[in-house]
Order: C-alpha cells, then sequence, then structure tokens
C-alpha cells in the first residue's frame, strides 16, 4: 500500500527566504507524485507533478521538487517566499496512471510566511 | 466556464438527517470522484465514477451513496448524518480515467454534524 507523510504540519517562513516542504513516500511501484497548494476556502490546484521522466520538476509560482528514489522523497521547495504563498500544501503518490485519482495524500503543511 | 461547482458551500446537520451534496461540472469530464478533509489527514477519496452510470468506492465509502446519471452531475448523499462526517468535502473531475490527475476541484461543502 502506498502512503504518504509530510514532516511538520505547520511551517513559518520569512518573505524572500527559502520555502522547503518535506514529502516522503512508500510505494511498492515506481510512483508518481505530485504537489498541490489550497489556499484559504479554495480548493485544491496542481503545483506540479513527477511522472517519471526528469527528477527535478518545475512547476508554477516558482516552486519546484526533486524525485529521490534513494531517500524515497519529493521534497518541495522555493528559493524566495512571497505572502502569496501562505497556504496549505498537500503532497501525494498514485502507483499508476490510471489510477491517478485514486490518490493518497499526505497530511498537508500550512505554511506561514512572515513579513 | 464555472469549471466544478459545489453546494452548498456550509450545511449544519442534526445526527440522523440526511442532505445531498451537490456537485457539477461543465467540462464534460468523464471521471469524477468525491474526497473528504480532516485535519492532519489530507484528503481520503469516498467515492469515484468513471462516467455516467458507473461508480466505484474509494477509501472511506461507509455512510455515503453516490449516483452518476448524466456526465455533468455527481451527487453525494448521506442518509443519516453522524457526528464522524463532520468534515470538509470536496468534488473533483478530470477528463478520462487515464489522463493525469491534473484534477479540477471545487470550492468544498463544510458540513458540520451535531
Amino acid at each position: 500500500a502506498q502512503s504518504v507523510t509530510q514532516l511538520g504540519s505547520h511551517v513559518s517562513v520569512s518573505e524572500g527566504a527559502l520555502v522547503l516542504l518535506r514529502c516522503n513516500y512508500s510505494s511498492s511501484v515506481p510512483p508518481y507524485l505530485f504537489w498541490y497548494v489550497q489556499y484559504p476556502n479554495q480548493g485544491l490546484q496542481l503545483l506540479l507533478k513527477y511522472t517519471s521522466a526528469a527528477t527535478l520538476v518545475k512547476g508554477i509560482n516558482g516552486f519546484e521538487a526533486e524525485f529521490k528514489k534513494s531517500e524515497t522523497s519529493f521534497h518541495l521547495t522555493k528559493p524566495s517566499a512571497h505572502m502569496s504563498d501562505a497556504a496549505e500544501y498537500f503532497c501525494a503518490v498514485s502507483e499508476n496512471k490510471a489510477a491517478g485519482n485514486k490518490l493518497t495524500f499526505g497530511g498537508g503543511t500550512r505554511v506561514l510566511v512572515k513579513p | 466556464n464555472a469549471g466544478v461547482t459545489q453546494t452548498p458551500k456550509f450545511q449544519v446537520l442534526k445526527t440522523g438527517q440526511s442532505m445531498t451534496l451537490q456537485c457539477a461540472q461543465d467540462m464534460n469530464h468523464e471521471y469524477m470522484s468525491w474526497y473528504r478533509q480532516d485535519p492532519g489527514m489530507g484528503l481520503r477519496l469516498i467515492h469515484y465514477s468513471v462516467g455516467a452510470g458507473i461508480t466505484d468506492q474509494g477509501e472511506v465509502p461507509n455512510g455515503y451513496n453516490v449516483s452518476r446519471s448524466t456526465t455533468e452531475d455527481f451527487p453525494l448523499r448521506l442518509l443519516s448524518a453522524a457526528p464522524s462526517q463532520t468534515s470538509v468535502y470536496f468534488c473533483a473531475s478530470k477528463l478520462t480515467t487515464g489522463s493525469w490527475p491534473e484534477a479540477f476541484f471545487g470550492q468544498g461543502t463544510r458540513l458540520t454534524v451535531v
């Protein structure tokens, strides 16, 4: 069975500082991995996805994530935080493309950006 | 172009009451699904549908029914609400079963069962 662990339910960063959100997964097969963002009172929006092509994936709003098979990780980063990055972020895994909507989500990390 | 529309946005129910959460999409997507979101647990799949007339259970289906009579609509029914069903519910859709899960999510329904 697949599972996702996000380390830290809350992260506080200063505006302009590095954003690092950690995600570790377990999967019995090579996984497909995703990061979603949820702004207050909104639904989820896809930030980026890993689909077994390049291990460094670039997404929207300046975010990127690196797939590291040896560490079973897919951490999300952004070099310089902006106030508009305050949101909750979810890492998710799927074991195959056809099961795409059978996503397994992590518990989420809420990001607070301080001026 | 509305995308995925959920109604109502907020609802308070008494234990034992029934209600239907509505979900509609106008993108001609084949695949629709319902998730519930609880603090610290991310989103968990309740039910999904790969097309009109076809539904299946997800991870946490107990206490919920669905039907898919049209491509556009995918209502979620609570037959006898319980406090454990207090949650935020999201409906999502994507083009086909085999497409990447760049799912479009609705804005959610916040349900409280007292």
